[in-house]
């Protein structure tokens, strides 16, 4: 079947900006969500957007959705060592579905 | 405050041994699902259920089995059937309005010794 892509890995420096991108699969999505994994633990909402937006801002976190290339990214500005984390794009088709990427790993150095 | 919460953190196995996962919410969702996670390949659905007493298969059921008596419980039975049950099990519900996002635990590290 189609998979939610994400690139597995991002490497950035302290205070750089980060930017994860996903490719979604259903253009009839709903919403679409960010979710970040720590080490050992669930997965806690960061954001979701609305299939009628095209952008998303709250605090460092802006999303950003292209529907006709259905294509995802979520930047985080300022990225700080407590950011590091696993993170997994989502898509949402009807209320009893949802999809997951594979998740990218982002690395935050000092 | 309402979550979910998932026990135990660990749990070890012998061959041959079946297991039961429990997850518990009191946020009055009506849909719980339970979710595994191997290393790289994100998460994969178990099982999922709506409504109390009704659940439905996931993607990789097999060598699963599940129960809903209760809307706040959703226990997973990893049987003997499953032949590499090593894993992160990951249980979630999801709000039943506005965005229907899940809520999840914190999972359970499952280990076969």
């Amino acid at each position: 079947g189609e998979d939610v892509e994400q690139s597995l890995f991002l490497s950035v420096r302290e205070g750089d900006s980060s930017v994860i991108n996903c490719t979604y699969t259903d253009s009839s999505s709903t919403y679409l969500y960010w979710y970040k994994q720590e080490p050992g633990a669930g997965l806690q909402l960061l954001t979701y957007i609305f299939s009628n937006m095209d952008m998303k801002q709250d605090q460092r976190l802006t999303v950003l959705l292209n529907k006709k290339d259905k294509h995802l990214s979520l930047r985080i500005a300022d990225t700080q060592t407590g950011d590091s984390a696993i993170y997994f794009c989502a898509e949402s088709i009807y209320r009893n579905d949802m999809r997951f990427g594979a998740g990218t790993r982002l690395t935050v150095k000092p | 405050d309402g979550g979910i919460t998932q026990s135990p953190k660990y749990l070890f196995r012998k061959e041959g041994q079946n297991v039961t996962l429990s997850c518990e919410q009191n946020l009055n969702h009506d849909a719980m699902y339970w979710y595994r996670q191997d290393p790289g390949q994100g998460l994969r659905l178990i099982y999922y259920s709506q409504i109390v007493n009704d659940f439905q298969k996931g993607d990789i059921a097999e060598g699963y089995s599940v129960s809903r008596e209760k809307k706040e419980s959703f226990p997973l039975t990893v049987t003997s059937a499953q032949k590499n049950p090593t894993a992160f099990y990951l249980c979630a519900s999801r709000r039943d309005r506005g965005d229907y996002g899940y809520t999840f635990g914190s999972g359970t590290r499952l280990t076969v010794v």
